[in-house]
Formats: structure tokens, C-alpha cells, sequence
């Protein structure tokens, strides 16, 4: 399978511990993504990363949430003393963006099948 | 107010039936749109665009009104395998930079 990739699928943890999620695009994408879905609403959008430059925080991004693409490959995103409102699917999408594309032009996101997060 | 709205669901129809679903955005600096299915449990995937001039795919039709900042997915002669939540999906883009914003989806449950 050469789609997104995430690890772990599912998660159950206790609040106040830390966890923290795996995700692996597509091997030619420069871009990933990650984004947070709850139930009944949309996925939100979290962070983005082209290569390894974090480019993009959303401001549901607080101080206990992390992510990292070291190598502009893998990237990880690490959420510290969660909370039980934190309780929700999270989901990594990659894309290929060309130098010098013109703006509008579609930027398809892959998704992976996403990590759910249970806090109790 | 949301940036996209939908439809509130669940829409239950017949087999062979036409639905419509309908969405508003409130960013006018909105470039792209698309529609995204996502089955129960599963990931969001790619539907369709939706152009200004409007478009189709098979039984899939996509309209979209700039001055209105309307977009709109018809389906004809539903399928059981429709079955989904359709998320609508603007893409904002400045600098370079693109993020996608969700609509909470609207649900569609096809019955024989």
C-alpha cells in the first residue's frame, strides 16, 4: 500500500498522559498535513509542514501539542497531559506542491486513515 | 459563524432518487472548492472540484456562484453505495501557503 500511512489506529490513554501519533505520506509528497475530527463536524485543520518547515499553526494548536518532521518524511505529532476534550480522530494528509504552480490550482490532500484518540 | 456551512442531515432517500446538497462559505478570498466523501470510520477522500462553470462526473454534478458563495452537489439515480457524509471543502490560498476548510458534512443514507 503506497497511500498515508498512520500509527497507531487507535489509542486510549488517561488524561494528563502524553501521546504521541505517527504519520507517513505518500514518499514523493513535500506537504503534510494534519488535521483534527471530532464527531459530526468536519476535519480542522492543525498544522502543515512543506518538507521539513512547519509553515502553517492553527490556533487549536496549543502549548501542550506538537509536531515535528525532522527529515521532511515521516512527522509526528505529540500531545502533552491530555485532556479528555483532546478525545477525537486525528488525521494526516500529504500532497505534492510544485515550485511556481499557479495559485488555485489543486493541491490534492491524501488522507490516512487516522489515529482515534480516547482520553478518559 | 462557520466558514463553511452545510445541510443539516441525515438525508434518507430511496434508491433512484435525486438529492441535492447545498453549502455557503463566508471568505470571499476563497479559490478552490471541492466536495469530499467520507464513509463511516473512514478517511476523507476527494469527491469532486467544483468550477464556476459548474461540472459532472457520471451522476455527479457540481455547481458553484461566486457572488453568491454557493456550492451545490446533485446526485442522480442514488445508489446504496452513496451512502456517506459529504463534506464541502474550500481551499484558501495566500503566499503559497493552502489550507483546506471543512464544512461539518452532511449525511446521506440511500434505502432500497
Amino acid at each position: 500500500d503506497t497511500g498515508v500511512s498512520q500509527d497507531p489506529r487507535h489509542k486510549i490513554t488517561k488524561r494528563g498522559q502524553n501521546v504521541t501519533f505517527r504519520c507517513d505520506p505518500i514518499s514523493e509528497h513535500n506537504r503534510l498535513y494534519w488535521y483534527r475530527q471530532t464527531l459530526g463536524q468536519g476535519p480542522e485543520f492543525l498544522t502543515y509542514f512543506q518538507n521539513e518547515a512547519q509553515l502553517e499553526k492553527s490556533r487549536l494548536l496549543s502549548d501542550r501539542f506538537s509536531a515535528e518532521r525532522p527529515k521532511g518524511s515521516f512527522s509526528t505529532l505529540e500531545i502533552q497531559r491530555t485532556e479528555q476534550g483532546d478525545s477525537a480522530m486525528y488525521l494526516c494528509a500529504s500532497s505534492l506542491w510544485r515550485t511556481g504552480r499557479a495559485s488555485g490550482t489543486l493541491d490534492e490532500q491524501f488522507f490516512g486513515p487516522g489515529t482515534r484518540l480516547t482520553v478518559l | 459563524r462557520k466558514e463553511v456551512e452545510q445541510d443539516p442531515g441525515p438525508f434518507n432517500v430511496p434508491e433512484g432518487a435525486t438529492v441535492a446538497f447545498n453549502c455557503t462559505y463566508s471568505n470571499s478570498a476563497s479559490q478552490s472548492f471541492f466536495w469530499y466523501r467520507q464513509d463511516c470510520r473512514k478517511e476523507p477522500k476527494l469527491l469532486m472540484s467544483v468550477y464556476s462553470s459548474g461540472n459532472e462526473d457520471g451522476r455527479f454534478t457540481a455547481q458553484l456562484n461566486r457572488a453568491s458563495q454557493y456550492i451545490s452537489l446533485l446526485i442522480r439515480d442514488s445508489k446504496l453505495s452513496d451512502s456517506a457524509t459529504y463534506l464541502c471543502v474550500v481551499n484558501l490560498i495566500s503566499g503559497g501557503y493552502n489550507k483546506l476548510i471543512f464544512g461539518a458534512g452532511t449525511r446521506l443514507a440511500v434505502h432500497p
